[in-house]
């Protein structure tokens, strides 16, 4: 696709129930990225997956959160047992970056999860 | 720990005039620079980046100056427009590593 893009676009879920978001990123770009966006904040981030390499789990608040890429390409984030605080904007962007050189990345327009 | 942060949370201006957003950050090693905008509903958009290696650059109507003597980066708009009226973040980045966002600055352009 011309963009990345992610799905839902919105999810509102019930207190402990589990979430799964999704990332298409833009084909070729091999450095993927999931940012949290709290209403009228910055992005916080969460992990980041380069190429074949371990990811960089740093920015995962909790052992609620998860994320996995298959074959290097669509990646899904996995909230368990969501709480009220989760409730934020999940951004995913991806980049042609690599270990040796940076570009910018690319977002998408991100999901707009609410815990009830 | 170190940080991207922004000057103002809010700049207004008048149509027509230029925008200056500042940033400044404390990571002496980063060597990549982004601005990004981001309007009401939407992912943050790439609007110029800049290299450690140099001190300027210029896109069309905006402007990107780095200071690394002072830790300072600002992007300059020329001749805003009402469609400039975003939320601007500037990001830091190193080489490998993941790239930090500062809080974000309002920019509102009054017609």
């Amino acid at each position: 696709g011309a963009g990345v893009s992610q799905s839902p676009s919105n999810k509102v879920t019930e207190k402990g129930k589990d979430v799964e978001l999704r990332c298409d990123p833009i084909s070729g770009h091999t450095a993927l990225y999931w940012y949290r966006q709290s209403l009228g904040q910055g992005l916080e981030f969460l992990i980041y997956f380069q190429g074949n390499s371990a990811p960089d789990k740093s920015g995962l608040p909790s052992d609620r959160f998860s994320a996995e890429r298959t074959g290097g390409s669509v990646s899904t984030l996995t909230i368990q047992r969501t709480q009220q605080e989760d409730s934020a904007v999940y951004l995913c962007a991806s980049s042609l970056a690599s270990r040796t050189g940076n570009s910018p990345l690319h977002f998408g327009n991100g999901t707009r999860l609410t815990v009830t | 720990g170190e940080s991207v942060g922004l000057h103002l949370p809010t700049l207004s201006v008048q149509e027509g005039d230029n925008s200056i957003i500042n940033c400044a950050y404390s990571n002496s090693a980063s060597d990549y620079f982004i601005w990004y905008k981001q309007e009401s509903g939407k992912g943050p958009q790439f609007i110029i980046d800049i290299r450690s290696n140099m001190d300027k650059r210029q896109g069309q109507r905006v402007t990107v100056l780095l200071n690394k003597t002072v830790k300072h980066l600002s992007l300059q708009i020329a001749a805003t427009q009402p469609g400039d009226s975003a939320v601007y973040f500037c990001a830091e980045h190193r080489y490998g590593n993941k790239l930090v966002f500062g809080a974000g600055t309002i920019l509102r352009v009054k017609s």
